[in-house]
């Protein structure tokens, strides 16, 4: 059974500095996903990462896939507000393709 | 917009009730999937539709049944639920199932209470 794996689950910190969220899972995958979802609202797709070493960023997000560690980060650098949200990471398998495990979501709060 | 709509967006029913959710997507897509989102819970995969047909039931109880009319719209039926089944019921559609990217659009949710 994959399992997806968050942490930090809850991450406050300030506006300016840089932070990483980390998305463990526990069996091959050929595809994962970053979402983010804010409060009383749907989720988001941020990035899809399909290769060992892949990485992308957009603005301050760059998240990056190590499939050997079965790794991925969201890096966030230089914190604004706008940024406060809940992201989670999905994972598909070659045997699940399409149905996606989520982690349980990393929620986050930038504060001034 | 995400061009995933979900209507109701609240939702109150007793035990004994039946109701339906409805999903519509606007995005030519082939595949729409049923969630649910409960506190404290990873979100769960309910249903997955691929060509308007059932491809994961992933053991659900009968109690919530699915219906797929066309790749465009998606009914979540409810009756006899428990007060545990409250949650954030998220619908979402793809391309298609195990595509090359399988991005998911998500609906904003229909916010179940159950009483």
């Amino acid at each position: 059974e994959l399992k997806v794996e968050q942490n930090p689950l809850f991450l406050s910190m300030q506006e300016g500095k840089n932070y990483t969220i980390y998305c463990n899972y526990s069996t091959t995958s050929d595809r994962l996903y970053w979402y983010r979802q804010d409060p009383g609202k749907s989720l988001e797709s941020l990035f899809v990462l399909l290769s060992n070493g892949a990485v992308k960023q957009e603005g301050r997000l760059m998240a990056s896939l190590d499939t050997k560690a079965r790794l991925s980060t969201l890096h966030i650098t230089a914190a604004v507000h706008d940024l406060s949200a809940t992201y989670f990471c999905a994972v598909d398998t070659p045997t699940n393709a399409g149905k996606s495990t989520f982690g349980d979501g990393t929620t986050l709060t930038v504060k001034p | 917009e995400t061009g995933v709509t979900q209507t109701p967006r609240h939702l109150v029913m007793g035990m004994t009730n039946k109701k339906s959710l409805k999903c519509e997507q606007h995005l030519g897509h082939n595949a729409m999937y049923w969630y649910k989102q409960s506190a404290k819970k990873p979100l769960e995969l309910m249903f997955v539709y691929n060509f308007k047909e059932q491809t994961e039931n992933n053991s659900v109880p009968s109690r919530f049944s699915p219906e797929c009319p066309n790749s465009s719209h998606l009914f979540l039926h409810l009756h006899t639920l428990q007060p545990e089944d409250s949650a954030l019921y998220l619908c979402a559609s793809s391309q298609d199932v195990g595509g090359t990217k399988n991005i998911q659009y998500f609906g904003a949710g229909t916010r179940l209470s159950v009483l």
